[in-house]
């Protein structure tokens, strides 16, 4: 099993909401990680979104707009990275990344799309 | 304006080795921790393991232990990945990234990428 599980897609629509979810692995208690999400479109290389440890420690990226937050939900064991107001250039892929057992570790990515 | 450069894409046969470099500029090279990252067709970002150029600290992922070798040169801001036997599988994406502030933070600038083909 990953460590990190993503949705492989979303779809939403615009003005919307989107919730993407970032599943640790069942025995990696998602409380004490430090999520690192990132945006990754077409052709471009990854951007720095959003890193969420808890509401008291939690840094947003240089320019992102304040529409990108993060969560955890602990009963599900997982980060969430909250797109409010959706506009079609947020059409992309969202990776989520953990520092776990000496190594860096991305998930999947989940693509969203905005229709 | 901090910038890392990477590199023009490469093809290449099995067998061969292979250096694809990423230059950084506008902040002090040796103080910021720089990382690779694979990209396969289609696929998902995989961490390969950081550099340090101020004293060449290196640790790799598991995944890519005595597959590549990072490396940099201080002298010329320059990192370093590098292959002395490729594979059809390593045809892939390879990203640098610099990491914000010591290892343990996010990648906050990353290069425009190096495409890698190897085939015969």
């Amino acid at each position: 099993q990953a460590v990190l599980t993503q949705p492989s897609s979303l779809s939403a629509s615009p003005g919307a909401s989107a919730s993407l979810t970032c599943t640790l692995r069942s025995g990696i208690n998602v409380g004490t990680y430090r999520i690192y999400w990132y945006q990754q479109k077409p052709g471009s290389p990854p951007q720095y979104l959003l890193r969420y440890t808890s509401d008291s420690d939690k840094q947003q990226g240089s320019g992102v707009p304040s529409r990108f937050s993060g969560s955890k939900d602990a009963s599900a064991n997982a980060g969430i990275l909250l797109i409010s107001g959706l506009q079609s250039e947020d059409e992309a892929d969202y990776y989520c990344m953990i520092w776990h057992s000496s190594a860096w570790v991305f998930g999947g990515g989940t693509k969203l799309t905005v229709l | 304006e901090v910038q890392l450069v990477q590199s023009g894409a490469e093809v290449k046969k099995p067998g061969e080795s292979l250096k694809i470099s990423c230059k950084g500029s506008g902040y002090s090279f040796t103080s910021y921790w720089i990382g690779w990252v694979r990209q396969m067709p289609g696929k998902g970002l995989e961490w390969m393991g950081i550099i340090y150029p101020g004293d060449s600290d290196t640790r790799y992922s598991p995944s890519f232990q005595g597959q590549v070798t990072i490396s940099a040169d201080k002298s010329i801001s320059t990192a370093y990945l590098q292959w002395r036997s490729l594979k059809a599988a390593d045809t892939a994406m390879y990203y640098c990234a610099r990491h914000s502030s010591g290892w343990y933070s996010d990648f906050d600038y990353w290069g425009q990428g190096t495409l890698v083909t190897v085939s015969s």
